[in-house]
């Protein structure tokens, strides 16, 4: 079972708009929760994260937002830029480890 | 710092071999993670170790499978023998002994395909 799901494969945008890419959960015991970006043949790379008690997290263009009864969290790209074009994996972390959503890929067109 | 090592970085094998991926973690880092992606299940972790010792197995898919870490410097993944379904990319991530939020550290992966 999947426990943590990003249901968008992918997402464009144009260049300067709003990017908002969302991901779901299912276990109430996460404690925190990441933003990964990947780039074609590199490894994830850590960009924002939110605990649990918090519903905000801002840091420079990105913004995570945490809505705890909902089980949802979205990261929000403003404004977007063509280096912003990668794959984005949601992650919650539980005890020692990290559970990755499945990936959206994002596209910003100039 | 040169990162986490992955080698091969591109293996092609033939259905039924042995397969053995390589991992080198950041040196003092104690955790050490194996994630497999896929395009239907994103990166699923495959399992985990804490100073050497493996923490938990539960993602690892068959008994094909099989994961060391005989010390501190390296890990191994194993598949024997290989499947057409195994095709897939394969990291390796470390973390420090703080549990750090920021201190997960990839590789860049082995894209394994078996035909």
């Amino acid at each position: 079972d999947q426990q943590v799901k990003q249901n968008s494969p992918s997402l464009s945008v144009q260049e300067g708009r709003i990017s908002i890419l969302n991901c779901d959960y299912t276990n109430s015991m996460f404690d925190y929760f990441l933003w990964y970006k990947k780039y074609p043949a590199e490894g994830p790379t850590f960009l924002i994260s939110i605990s649990s008690i918090k519903d905000k997290n801002e840091d420079g263009r990105f913004t995570v937002f945490l809505n705890k009864s909902a089980k949802h969290l979205s990261l929000h790209i403003v404004p977007s830029q063509p280096g912003d074009s990668a794959v984005y994996f949601c992650a919650a972390r539980q005890g020692g480890k990290l559970i990755f959503g499945q990936g959206t890929e994002l596209s910003v067109k100039p | 710092d040169a990162g986490v090592i992955q080698s091969p970085r591109h293996e092609v094998t033939e259905m039924g071999q042995e397969v053995t991926l390589r991992c080198k973690p950041i040196s003092g880092h104690n955790s050490l993670f194996w994630y497999r992606q896929t395009m239907m299940r994103g990166l699923e972790l495959l399992i985990y170790f804490n100073n050497n010792v493996p923490i938990d197995d539960s993602g690892m898919p068959e008994d094909r499978f099989s994961a060391k870490m005989p010390n501190a410097s390296f890990s191994t993944l194993k598949i024997q023998p290989s499947e057409p379904r195994d095709s897939a990319v394969y990291f390796c991530a470390s973390t420090p002994p703080a549990r750090s939020l920021y201190g997960y550290t990839f590789g860049s992966g082995t894209r394994l395909t078996v035909v």
